[in-house]
Protein backbone atom coordinates (compact mmCIF):
# COMPACT_ATOMS: atom_id res chain seq x y z
CA UNK A 1 0.00 0.00 0.00
CA UNK A 2 1.52 3.26 -0.92
CA UNK A 3 -1.24 5.63 0.15
CA UNK A 4 -0.71 8.38 2.79
CA UNK A 5 0.20 6.66 6.77
CA UNK A 6 0.38 8.51 9.65
CA UNK A 7 1.92 7.45 13.12
CA UNK A 8 0.22 6.88 15.60
CA UNK A 9 -3.45 6.38 14.88
CA UNK A 10 -4.64 7.32 18.52
CA UNK A 11 -2.94 9.13 21.41
CA UNK A 12 -3.78 9.37 24.70
CA UNK A 13 -1.87 12.49 27.03
CA UNK A 14 -1.84 14.34 29.90
CA UNK A 15 -2.42 18.66 29.54
CA UNK A 16 0.47 19.96 29.81
CA UNK A 17 2.59 17.18 27.91
CA UNK A 18 4.45 17.03 24.64
CA UNK A 19 3.49 14.72 21.71
CA UNK A 20 4.84 14.42 18.02
CA UNK A 21 2.76 12.72 15.67
CA UNK A 22 4.71 11.72 12.14
CA UNK A 23 3.28 11.33 8.29
CA UNK A 24 4.81 9.46 5.41
CA UNK A 25 3.18 10.84 2.31
CA UNK A 26 3.08 9.55 -0.87
CA UNK A 27 6.78 9.19 -2.23
CA UNK A 28 6.47 11.12 -5.30
CA UNK A 29 4.25 13.83 -3.77
CA UNK A 30 6.15 16.81 -3.03
CA UNK A 31 3.75 18.65 -1.50
CA UNK A 32 2.48 17.68 2.43
CA UNK A 33 -0.49 19.54 4.59
CA UNK A 34 -1.33 19.17 8.03
CA UNK A 35 -4.81 19.92 8.79
CA UNK A 36 -6.75 19.49 12.36
CA UNK A 37 -10.84 18.75 12.29
CA UNK A 38 -13.15 18.71 15.02
CA UNK A 39 -16.08 16.71 15.62
CA UNK A 40 -18.82 18.11 13.70
CA UNK A 41 -16.43 20.60 11.39
CA UNK A 42 -14.20 20.23 8.04
CA UNK A 43 -10.36 19.54 8.13
CA UNK A 44 -9.41 22.93 9.34
CA UNK A 45 -5.53 23.90 7.63
CA UNK A 46 -2.92 23.59 9.83
CA UNK A 47 0.21 23.83 7.76
CA UNK A 48 2.07 23.32 3.86
CA UNK A 49 5.14 22.22 2.57
CA UNK A 50 6.73 22.10 -0.32
CA UNK A 51 9.41 19.54 -0.31
CA UNK A 52 11.30 20.48 2.82
CA UNK A 53 10.56 24.06 2.75
CA UNK A 54 6.95 25.54 4.70
CA UNK A 55 5.56 27.71 2.62
CA UNK A 56 2.43 28.58 4.37
CA UNK A 57 1.21 28.64 8.14
CA UNK A 58 -2.40 29.22 9.34
CA UNK A 59 -2.24 32.43 11.61
CA UNK A 60 -4.59 30.40 13.70
CA UNK A 61 -1.82 27.67 14.42
CA UNK A 62 -0.58 28.36 17.67
CA UNK A 63 3.54 28.79 18.83
CA UNK A 64 2.84 25.53 20.61
CA UNK A 65 2.80 24.21 17.45
CA UNK A 66 5.58 23.21 15.09
CA UNK A 67 6.02 21.15 11.63
CA UNK A 68 9.06 20.16 10.13
CA UNK A 69 9.98 18.18 6.81
CA UNK A 70 13.51 17.70 7.17
CA UNK A 71 14.60 15.77 3.96
CA UNK A 72 11.31 16.59 1.87
CA UNK A 73 9.89 13.33 3.02
CA UNK A 74 8.15 12.27 5.56
CA UNK A 75 6.61 15.07 8.40
CA UNK A 76 6.19 15.41 11.90
CA UNK A 77 3.73 17.66 13.81
CA UNK A 78 4.84 19.06 17.44
CA UNK A 79 2.35 19.87 20.16
CA UNK A 80 3.86 21.22 23.19
CA UNK A 81 2.56 21.76 26.02
CA UNK A 82 -0.63 20.41 24.85
CA UNK A 83 -4.18 21.96 26.23
CA UNK A 84 -7.51 20.39 26.16
CA UNK A 85 -8.52 22.35 23.53
CA UNK A 86 -5.94 20.35 21.11
CA UNK A 87 -8.04 17.30 21.33
CA UNK A 88 -8.77 16.65 17.68
CA UNK A 89 -7.87 14.48 14.88
CA UNK A 90 -5.43 15.52 12.71
CA UNK A 91 -4.85 14.93 9.30
CA UNK A 92 -2.02 15.22 7.09
CA UNK A 93 -2.25 14.92 2.96
CA UNK A 94 -0.28 14.82 0.03
CA UNK A 95 -0.23 15.89 -3.40
CA UNK A 96 2.04 16.59 -6.65
CA UNK A 97 2.69 19.36 -7.93
CA UNK A 98 2.07 19.16 -11.43
CA UNK A 99 -0.88 20.80 -13.26
CA UNK A 100 -4.53 20.44 -12.37
CA UNK A 101 -3.31 17.69 -9.94
CA UNK A 102 -1.73 19.70 -7.45
CA UNK A 103 -4.94 20.14 -6.09
CA UNK A 104 -5.83 16.77 -5.19
CA UNK A 105 -4.77 15.91 -1.86
CA UNK A 106 -4.51 12.33 -0.78
CA UNK A 107 -5.41 11.91 3.01
CA UNK A 108 -3.97 9.97 5.82
CA UNK A 109 -6.45 7.89 8.30
CA UNK A 110 -5.42 11.00 10.63
CA UNK A 111 -3.81 10.91 14.24
CA UNK A 112 -6.60 10.67 16.83
CA UNK A 113 -5.39 12.88 19.59
CA UNK A 114 -7.09 13.05 23.21
CA UNK A 115 -5.68 15.50 25.91
CA UNK A 116 -6.96 14.41 29.79
CA UNK B 1 -15.11 33.13 9.49
CA UNK B 2 -15.94 30.32 7.58
CA UNK B 3 -15.59 30.90 4.02
CA UNK B 4 -17.04 27.89 2.53
CA UNK B 5 -20.47 26.31 3.99
CA UNK B 6 -22.45 23.52 3.40
CA UNK B 7 -26.14 24.40 5.13
CA UNK B 8 -27.32 20.39 5.36
CA UNK B 9 -25.59 18.75 7.74
CA UNK B 10 -27.46 15.87 6.79
CA UNK B 11 -29.25 14.25 3.58
CA UNK B 12 -31.52 11.29 2.69
CA UNK B 13 -32.04 9.67 -0.22
CA UNK B 14 -33.40 6.24 -1.84
CA UNK B 15 -31.54 4.33 -3.95
CA UNK B 16 -31.61 4.97 -7.62
CA UNK B 17 -32.47 8.75 -7.29
CA UNK B 18 -30.39 11.68 -7.19
CA UNK B 19 -28.44 13.21 -4.60
CA UNK B 20 -27.74 16.47 -4.59
CA UNK B 21 -25.63 18.02 -2.45
CA UNK B 22 -24.77 22.00 -2.08
CA UNK B 23 -22.06 24.40 -1.10
CA UNK B 24 -21.68 28.07 -0.72
CA UNK B 25 -18.52 30.02 -0.60
CA UNK B 26 -17.88 33.70 -0.19
CA UNK B 27 -13.94 34.10 -0.70
CA UNK B 28 -13.91 35.38 -5.30
CA UNK B 29 -10.57 34.72 -5.25
CA UNK B 30 -11.10 30.36 -4.90
CA UNK B 31 -10.12 29.26 -8.08
CA UNK B 32 -10.53 25.33 -7.62
CA UNK B 33 -13.28 23.71 -5.80
CA UNK B 34 -13.03 20.18 -4.93
CA UNK B 35 -15.55 17.41 -3.11
CA UNK B 36 -14.33 14.58 -0.75
CA UNK B 37 -16.11 11.47 0.62
CA UNK B 38 -14.90 10.24 3.98
CA UNK B 39 -15.93 7.11 5.99
CA UNK B 40 -15.64 6.75 9.83
CA UNK B 41 -12.44 5.78 10.72
CA UNK B 42 -10.64 6.87 7.34
CA UNK B 43 -9.35 10.13 6.18
CA UNK B 44 -11.46 11.78 3.26
CA UNK B 45 -10.89 10.58 0.01
CA UNK B 46 -10.61 13.05 -3.51
CA UNK B 47 -14.13 12.99 -5.41
CA UNK B 48 -13.88 15.37 -8.44
CA UNK B 49 -13.00 18.79 -8.89
CA UNK B 50 -13.32 21.86 -10.96
CA UNK B 51 -11.83 24.63 -11.79
CA UNK B 52 -13.14 28.45 -11.96
CA UNK B 53 -13.26 28.61 -15.23
CA UNK B 54 -15.52 26.02 -15.63
CA UNK B 55 -19.47 25.76 -14.80
CA UNK B 56 -19.12 21.80 -15.05
CA UNK B 57 -17.29 18.26 -15.14
CA UNK B 58 -18.16 14.94 -14.57
CA UNK B 59 -17.01 11.68 -13.54
CA UNK B 60 -18.77 8.72 -13.71
CA UNK B 61 -21.75 8.83 -11.75
CA UNK B 62 -20.76 12.25 -10.38
CA UNK B 63 -21.17 15.90 -11.41
CA UNK B 64 -20.13 18.82 -10.09
CA UNK B 65 -21.46 22.32 -11.00
CA UNK B 66 -20.36 25.62 -10.11
CA UNK B 67 -22.29 28.72 -10.16
CA UNK B 68 -19.32 31.31 -9.57
CA UNK B 69 -21.84 34.20 -9.76
CA UNK B 70 -24.02 33.02 -6.79
CA UNK B 71 -20.71 31.04 -5.26
CA UNK B 72 -22.21 28.14 -5.64
CA UNK B 73 -21.49 24.58 -6.04
CA UNK B 74 -23.35 21.17 -5.91
CA UNK B 75 -22.04 17.34 -6.33
CA UNK B 76 -24.75 15.68 -7.99
CA UNK B 77 -24.78 11.53 -7.76
CA UNK B 78 -26.70 9.77 -10.31
CA UNK B 79 -27.82 7.20 -9.44
CA UNK B 80 -27.36 7.03 -6.17
CA UNK B 81 -25.62 3.79 -4.84
CA UNK B 82 -25.98 2.40 -0.73
CA UNK B 83 -21.91 2.49 -0.58
CA UNK B 84 -22.14 6.40 -1.89
CA UNK B 85 -23.16 6.60 2.77
CA UNK B 86 -20.59 8.67 3.64
CA UNK B 87 -19.67 12.42 4.86
CA UNK B 88 -19.13 14.44 2.27
CA UNK B 89 -17.16 17.85 2.06
CA UNK B 90 -16.49 20.04 -0.31
CA UNK B 91 -13.12 22.28 -0.34
CA UNK B 92 -11.83 25.39 -2.10
CA UNK B 93 -8.31 27.28 -2.93
CA UNK B 94 -6.88 30.27 -4.34
CA UNK B 95 -4.39 29.74 -7.09
CA UNK B 96 -1.76 27.49 -6.46
CA UNK B 97 -3.14 25.38 -3.92
CA UNK B 98 -1.39 26.19 -0.83
CA UNK B 99 -4.18 26.46 1.49
CA UNK B 100 -7.46 24.92 1.16
CA UNK B 101 -10.72 25.77 2.92
CA UNK B 102 -13.35 22.96 3.54
CA UNK B 103 -17.14 23.16 4.37
CA UNK B 104 -18.17 21.51 7.45
CA UNK B 105 -19.34 18.18 6.02
CA UNK B 106 -23.12 16.47 4.32
CA UNK B 107 -23.97 13.20 5.85
CA UNK B 108 -25.44 10.97 2.96
CA UNK B 109 -27.57 7.88 3.70
CA UNK B 110 -28.60 6.21 0.88
CA UNK B 111 -31.46 4.05 1.49
CA UNK B 112 -31.94 0.89 -0.19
Amino acid sequence: DTGVSQDPRHKITKRGQNVTFRCDPISEHNRLYWYRQTLGQGPEFLTYFQNEAQLEKSRLLSDRFSAERPKGSFSTLEIQRTEQGDSAMYLCASSLEQGIRTYEQYFGPGTRLTVT
Amino acid sequence: DQQVKQNSPSLSVQEGRISILNCDYTNSMFDYFLWYKKYPAEGPTFLISISSIKDKNEDGRFTVFLNKSAKHLSLHIVPSQPGDSAVYFCAASEWAGNQFYFGTGTSLTVIP
